[in-house]
């Protein structure tokens, strides 16, 4: 099966900061990633598909891109409310396996 | 709206069984395939399993192959996960999730809490 790691575990950043959050797959997926915010205490909230296609009514500050078989979310400039774990998602085909998530802080 | 709302969760003994439902409004619910998702105490998301959206298929995770089945009624408009042999590691929070699709995107339940435990 196709393993999906994440780094960091998790981070600390003010307010305004850009943060990047890497996705690797063990073997290539094309461009069958996800990324999934899950604020405390919600359920998890799709950001982007495709890689890099933003969800209609997630804000411009998040971007997905790809290489290979390495992916990056990046949040330009880091607000409060994005305090949450972040996931990708392989789902191309089943196991549908998620990365074992970063935890994002606001200093 | 789009909505999916979770139930049958609970508090079970170790080896007990759980069923869980999942009742989808305002979309169509036959159209799309369904998984089920957990996100134990302290861990992440880990995926459970998934059915296509006509029943015909199914898959698992490896965690759950041989003790857990997932079916629906596309009359009902309902998602089913049948849960047998319970452990404590299977303590959780289950969420169902439509498949993803473009431009739609993926609506998740708010999900139900299952507690294995003597």
């Amino acid at each position: 099966d196709i393993q999906m790691t994440q780094s960091p575990s998790s981070l600390s950043a003010s307010v305004g900061d850009r943060v990047t959050i890497t996705c690797r797959a063990s073997q290539v997926i094309s461009n069958y990633l996800a990324w999934y915010q899950q604020r405390p205490g919600t359920s998890p909230k799709l950001l982007i598909y495709a890689a890099t296609t933003l969800q209609l009514g997630v804000p411009s500050r998040f971007s997905g891109s790809a290489s290979g078989t390495d992916f990056t979310l990046t949040i330009s400039s880091v607000q409060p409310e994005d305090v949450a774990t972040y996931y990708c998602q392989k789902y191309n085909s089943a196991p549908f396996t998620f990365g074992p998530g970063t935890t994002v802080h606001i200093k | 709206q789009v909505r999916l709302v979770e139930s049958g969760g609970g508090v079970v003994q170790p080896g007990g069984s759980l069923r869980l439902s999942c009742a989808a409004s305002g979309f169509s619910f036959s159209n799309y395939g369904m998984h089920w998702v957990r996100r134990a105490p302290g861990k992440g998301l880990e995926w459970v399993a998934f059915i296509w959206n006509d029943g015909t298929n199914k898959f698992y995770g490896d965690s759950v192959k041989g003790r857990f089945t997932i079916s629906r009624d596309n009359s009902k408009k309902t998602l089913y996960l049948q849960m047998n042999s319970l452990r404590g590691e299977d303590t959780a929070v289950y969420y169902c999730a439509t498949e993803l699709v473009v431009v739609a995107g993926s609506t998740w339940g708010q999900g139900t809490l299952v507690t294995v435990s003597s």
